[in-house]
């Protein structure tokens, strides 16, 4: 079974400061990870993404991952926060096998301070 | 180039009624998932359509049961409403099942309110 666990329902941030998302993940086999934002009354839009190529992942927006298999975690970061990442921000895993789905976890909400 | 396409935006729906969410895929995508998002919490998946068929569906009663057309595009049955069924439901589409290392792309939701 696959699971994702998020640490933090919301993370408050100053303009220009980092950006420390946390996710941690459980899987019998080698995960696919995401990260997705969503923006208020919008769907999912795909951040980035860990397909067991390299371990730091880059994505959109200036945002970057890093898969690290011993601590069964896929944070988030950005090195300087901007007033427009103020969003909701979901942690999913998968298995890449044929009948597959996307396990979300329960969002971080970021607010970004001026 | 279009991404995935979903109709109504809003709905208000009574306990009891049925109602139907519809679904277009982005070009070239072929396999359509559906996924219930409650408010405050992280999108759950209802079920997956490739091929016409359903192929895996997840923890969700009969009441929800759905449709995949010839030309890839899907639609989300839901029967005798309860309240609880208010949520925000995402459909996301993909090149082929198991391709999930692409990365779904997700429509922006039908919002459903049952009162």
């Amino acid at each position: 079974a696959q699971s994702v666990t998020q640490l933090g329902s919301h993370v408050s941030v100053s303009e220009g400061a980092l950006v420390l998302l946390r996710c941690n993940y459980s899987s019998s086999v080698p995960p696919y990870l995401f990260w997705y934002v969503q923006y208020p009354n919008q769907g999912l839009q795909l951040l980035l993404k860990y397909t067991s190529a390299a371990t730091l992942v880059k994505g959109i927006n200036g945002f970057e991952a890093e898969f690290k298999k011993s601590e069964t975690s896929f944070h988030l970061t950005k090195p300087s926060a901007h007033m427009s990442d103020a969003a909701e921000y979901f942690c999913a895993v998968g298995r890449g096998q044929r009948t597959d789905k996307l396990i979300f976890g329960t969002g971080t909400r970021l607010q970004v301070f001026p | 180039d279009a991404g995935v396409t979903q109709s109504p935006t809003h709905l208000i729906k009574t306990r009891g009624q049925q109602v139907t969410l519809r679904c277009s895929p982005k070009s070239g995508h072929d396999t359509v998932s559906w996924y219930q998002q409650a408010l405050g919490q992280g999108p759950q998946f209802i079920f997956q359509y490739y091929e016409e068929e359903e192929r895996q569906r997840g923890n969700f009663p009969d009441r929800f049961s759905g449709h995949q057309f010839p030309n890839y595009s899907s639609e989300l049955n839901v029967n005798a409403l309860l309240l609880g069924d208010s949520a925000l439901y995402l459909c996301a589409s993909s090149p082929e099942p198991g391709q999930t290392r692409y990365g779904y792309t997700f429509g922006s939701g039908t919002r459903l309110t049952v009162v």
